[in-house]
């Protein structure tokens, strides 16, 4: 299967720690979104990179939010200092510049913090 | 981008028609009308894209009335497995993120 992949699916985590996600895009696609989604919401935008530079932030990403593309290919979401509030899904996507609208989402990871 | 308005939820039978309208009554000229499907415990899924009249496609038809202030997706003869929640998206059709409403649960019954 050649589709976008998450790690972990799940994690657990209690408040104060840190977390770090990660995101294998669709190889061929050059541009790689993050979003989250919490529970009957529809997922929220944070970032999107295309190839390794991070292009548009959300105001939804604060300070203990960071996300890496180092060599336009996998990324990396890192929640430091985690509160309860960050409890959601977080969703990767890849898509080729042409067709953005079009984009490929991964399976997410759930992030629940105690 | 475009506000957009749809169902909270839907109910329908196997092997029924199901039409979902979506109301975006500030639709600009560039914007482009999307959906996407999303089952549970999976990320959302591209089902169509399409600007004014109608669009087909193996999964489902789109169709856009001239006014372009409303759409409808129409999936043919649905089963069990269609049951997830879907969402319209308005935007430019290159756009760098997708703006998701809170969409519409369809729930599909034996």
């Amino acid at each position: 299967d050649t589709g976008v992949s998450q790690d972990p699916r799940h994690k657990i985590t209690k408040r104060g720690q840190n977390v770090t996600f990660r995101c294998d895009p669709i190889s061929e696609h050059n541009r790689l979104y993050w979003y989250r989604q919490t529970l009957g919401q529809g997922p929220e935008f944070l970032t999107y990179f295309q190839n390794e530079a991070q292009l548009e932030k959300s105001r939804l990403l604060s300070d203990r939010f960071s996300a890496e593309r180092p060599k336009g290919s996998f990324s990396t979401l890192e929640i430091q200092r985690t509160e309860q509030g960050d409890s959601a899904m977080y969703l990767c996507a890849s898509s080729s510049r042409g067709d953005s609208y079009e984009q490929y989402f991964g399976p997410g990871t759930r992030l629940t913090v105690t | 981008l475009a506000k957009t308005t749809q169902p909270i939820s839907m109910d329908s039978y196997e092997g029924q028609e199901v039409n979902i309208t979506c109301s975006h009554n500030n639709i600009a000229t560039n914007d482009y009308i999307t959906w996407y499907q999303q089952f549970p415990s999976q990320g959302p899924r591209f089902i169509i894209q399409g600007y004014k009249t109608k669009v087909t496609n193996e999964v489902a038809s789109l169709f856009i009335p001239a006014d372009r202030k409303s759409s409808t997706l129409s999936l043919p003869r649905v089963s069990l497995s269609d049951t997830a929640v879907y969402y319209c998206l308005v935007g430019e059709s290159n756009t760098d993120k997708l703006i998701f409403g809170t969409g519409t649960r369809l729930q599909v019954f034996p």
